[in-house]
């Protein structure tokens, strides 16, 4: 199996651009779609790119994914933060038997 | 409106079980998988198992496999974990959530608490 390696937190101002990583241990990152779900504290997850850069209606075009072969990465790309925004970022992929796999998890402070 | 409404949870001994109950409502629970995931205090999401639509396939992830039992009543509409066997490490937020349709999960129940501690 493979492991999603995630920061464990990051911090930006609001109205600026943030970029949060998710690196495949073993295997292609390209091989299997990347999710991104937002989770704000004390509520369930949500869902904010799925396929790799596809967003559910209702998300904000501010988010946006993206995979990067060469760094075997996936990135979920935030543009004019809001404090609405502060959470925690989980990354989640599919092993060979379509089986979901979770990052760690970085938790985005905005002050 | 849906609703994922999970119950069972609490304080359980280490070795003893727990039925964990996931109760579906504003869509339609029998056409779709479900999935438990579960988090830890403090820690990230960790997915648990799956179960098909009609309840014919199951998966499991491998830190509960042998332990755990997922199953449904698609006439009840309602969802479960049989959990046995119960460790120090399985203790947990339990989330229920389905695809619901979807390529992603939409559907995330509020989370039900099980704390293994003797």
């Amino acid at each position: 199996n493979f492991v999603l390696t995630q920061p464990h937190s990051v911090s930006e101002s609001p109205g600026k651009t943030v970029t949060l990583s998710c690196t495949r241990i073993s295997g292609t990152i390209g091989s299997n779609y990347v999710l991104w779900y937002q989770q704000r504290p004390g509520s369930s997850p949500t869902n904010v790119i799925y396929e790799d850069n596809q967003r559910p209606s209702g998300v904000p075009d501010r988010f946006s994914g993206s995979i990067d072969r060469s760094s075997n990465s996936a990135y979920l790309t935030i543009s004019g933060l809001k404090t609405e925004d502060e959470a925690d970022y989980y990354c989640q992929s599919y092993d060979s038997n379509s089986l979901l796999v979770f990052g760690g998890g970085t938790r985005l402070t905005v002050l | 409106q849906v609703y994922l409404v999970e119950s069972g949870g609490g304080v359980v001994q280490p070795g003893r079980s727990l039925r964990l109950s996931c109760a579906a409502s504003g869509f339609s629970f029998r056409n779709y998988a479900m999935h438990w995931v579960r988090q830890a205090p403090g820690k990230g999401l960790e997915w648990v198992a799956l179960t098909s639509y009609d309840g014919s396939n199951k998966f499991y992830a491998d830190s509960v496999k042998g332990r755990f039992t997922i199953s449904r009543d698609n006439s009840k509409n309602i969802l479960y974990l049989q959990m046995v066997s119960l460790r120090a490490e399985d203790t947990a937020v339990y989330y229920c959530a389905s695809p619901g349709g979807r390529r992603y999960l939409n559907y995330w129940g509020q989370g039900t608490l099980v704390t293994v501690s003797s």
